[in-house]
C-alpha cells in the first residue's frame, strides 16, 4: 500500500551507461516531482509534472529526461551517466501544484562507478 | 523568489528537554513555509506548513512552528524531545515548487 513507490531502490552502474528510475503514486495526485539529494543531503528540484505535462524543468543536463505516461507515473531516464550523477533521487507527489505538502518516495540511490 | 536558511548543521538536546530547530526565510510577497523530516535511508515526511493565519502552526508528532514576520523566522519546536525524534529536518519555502534549506541534524540523547 505504499503511496509513492520508486524502483529500483539501489542502482550501481558504470559511467556512460543509460539507466531509468520508475515512480508510481496511488494517491490520485495531479502533480509529481523529481528531486536530487547529493552526498551533503542538499535537495534540489529537477522536474515537476502536472497531469502528465511538464511544468518545471530546472537547470538539469539534457541527459536527464522525465516521462509521464499517465498522471500516476513519472519516470526518469538518464543517458551517458557521469560520476557526478551519483546521488539519491526522490520522487514526490502532491494533490495540486502549489499545495506544498509533498509525499515522497523512499528514494533511489544511484552510484556511478 | 523564496529561499530559506538553516543556520545550524546539528542540534543536540537531551531527551525530555525542549528543542528548537531554526529557520529563517527570505521571500518576496507572502511566504509559504514548510517543515519536513527525513529519517535515515527514508524519504522526506511532511510535518507542518504555514500559508496564512495563526502564527503558531501545529503539526505531526507533537511538533509546532512559530511564524515570526519581524524576525523572518519559522523555527521548529517541540516541548519535550524524544530519542526517536533524532533525524534530519528540512525547512522549505515555495509555491509551485519547494526550495529546501540545507537541513539540520537533530540528535536527541537518552
Amino acid at each position: 500500500d505504499t503511496a509513492v513507490s520508486q524502483t529500483p531502490k539501489y542502482l550501481v552502474t558504470q559511467m556512460g551507461n543509460d539507466k531509468s528510475i520508475k515512480c508510481e503514486q496511488n494517491l490520485g495526485h495531479d502533480t509529481m516531482y523529481w528531486y536530487k539529494q547529493d552526498s551533503k543531503k542538499f535537495l534540489k528540484i529537477m522536474f515537476s509534472y502536472n497531469n502528465k505535462e511538464l511544468i518545471i524543468n530546472e537547470t538539469v543536463p539534457n541527459r536527464f529526461s522525465p516521462k509521464s505516461p499517465d498522471k500516476a507515473h513519472l519516470n526518469l531516464h538518464i543517458n551517458s551517466l557521469e560520476l557526478g550523477d551519483s546521488a539519491v533521487y526522490f520522487c514526490a507527489s502532491s494533490p495540486m501544484t502549489g499545495d506544498g505538502e509533498l509525499f515522497f518516495g523512499e528514494g533511489s540511490r544511484l552510484t556511478v562507478l | 523568489a523564496q529561499s530559506v536558511a538553516q543556520p545550524e548543521d546539528q542540534v543536540n538536546v537531551a531527551e525530555g528537554n525542549p528543542l528548537t530547530v531554526k529557520c529563517t526565510y527570505s521571500v518576496s510577497g507572502n511566504p509559504y513555509l514548510f517543515w519536513y523530516v527525513q529519517y535515515p535511508n527514508r524519504g522526506l515526511q511532511f510535518l507542518l506548513k504555514y500559508i496564512t493565519g495563526d502564527n503558531l502552526v501545529k503539526g505531526s508528532y507533537g511538533f509546532e512552528a512559530e511564524f515570526n514576520k519581524s524576525q523572518t523566522s519559522f523555527h521548529l519546536k517541540k516541548p519535550s524531545a524524544l530519542v526517536s525524534d533524532s533525524a534530519l529536518y528540512f525547512c522549505a519555502s515555495g509555491y509551485s515548487t519547494l526550495t529546501f534549506g540545507k537541513g539540520t541534524m537533530l540528535l536527541v540523547s537518552p
